[in-house]
């Protein structure tokens, strides 16, 4: 099984709305990821969680809070986000150590922010 | 932090063609990953091919195969007998072998397949 998925795949809410967007992978991973990616542009690193505990955090807003309760899950929790963060949000994941080396990438959840 | 870059932000080919994607990148690395993937319109990112930096051997799968030029940090993709299907964003991308776990991308390359 070599499937990442994530829920929901739209999303629309309000500047005053809290909501979370899912990401599950089954492959042993102990790499995961978000993204943000915007029309024709390179997904941008959000956070990395390796061994469930954050690694990278690209500076993100506050406004954006990831969980990784377990080595199979990760959460991404949106509160009071603006209009300019809609997007497509992407998550992935791999190996956090050794073969194979590559990334693994959900479908991804389109957020519209209103 | 790596650098990627995909300096042809737009690509075409007539089907059946063979197109050539360019992707050179920065490091002081010896050890590295390099990897294309492929996002069609509204469709999930896949990986098409990867390439191990201690490996000489240039990857190759079905019709997609790589020219990886390690003194150059050149990394390209050719596509053969191109299909409508190839129609997507390429994006070349990156990882280190020692901090492991972040992969940096280029700007990609959108190709469109000529019917």
């Amino acid at each position: 099984d070599t499937e990442v998925t994530q829920t929901p795949k739209h999303l629309v809410m309000g500047m005053t709305n809290k909501k979370s967007l899912k990401c599950e992978q089954h492959m042993g991973h102990r790499a995961m990821y978000w993204y943000k990616q915007k029309a024709k542009k390179p997904p941008e690193l959000m956070f990395v969680y390796s061994y469930e505990k954050l690694s990278i955090n690209e500076s993100v807003p506050s406004r954006f809070s990831p969980e990784c309760p377990n080595s199979s899950l990760l959460n991404l929790h949106l509160h009071a986000l603006q209009p300019e963060d809609s997007a497509l949000y992407l998550c992935a994941s791999s190996q956090a150590a050794g073969a194979p080396y590559e990334q693994y990438f959900g479908p991804g959840t389109r957020l519209t922010v209103t | 932090a790596q650098t990627v870059t995909q300096s042809q932000p737009e690509m075409s080919v007539q089907e059946a063609e063979t197109v050539t994607l360019s992707c050179t990148y920065d490091t002081s690395e010896s050890d590295y990953y390099l990897f294309w993937y492929k996002q069609p319109p509204s469709r999930q990112m896949i990986l098409v091919i990867r390439q191990e930096a201690y490996k000489q051997q240039n990857a190759t799968e079905n019709r997609f195969s790589v020219n990886f030029q390690k003194a150059a940090k050149s990394f390209s993709l050719k596509i053969s007998d191109s299909q409508l299907g190839d129609a997507a964003m390429y994006f070349c991308a990156y990882r280190s072998s020692d901090t492991g776990n972040q992969f940096y991308f280029g700007t990609g390359t959108s190709l469109t397949v000529i019917p």
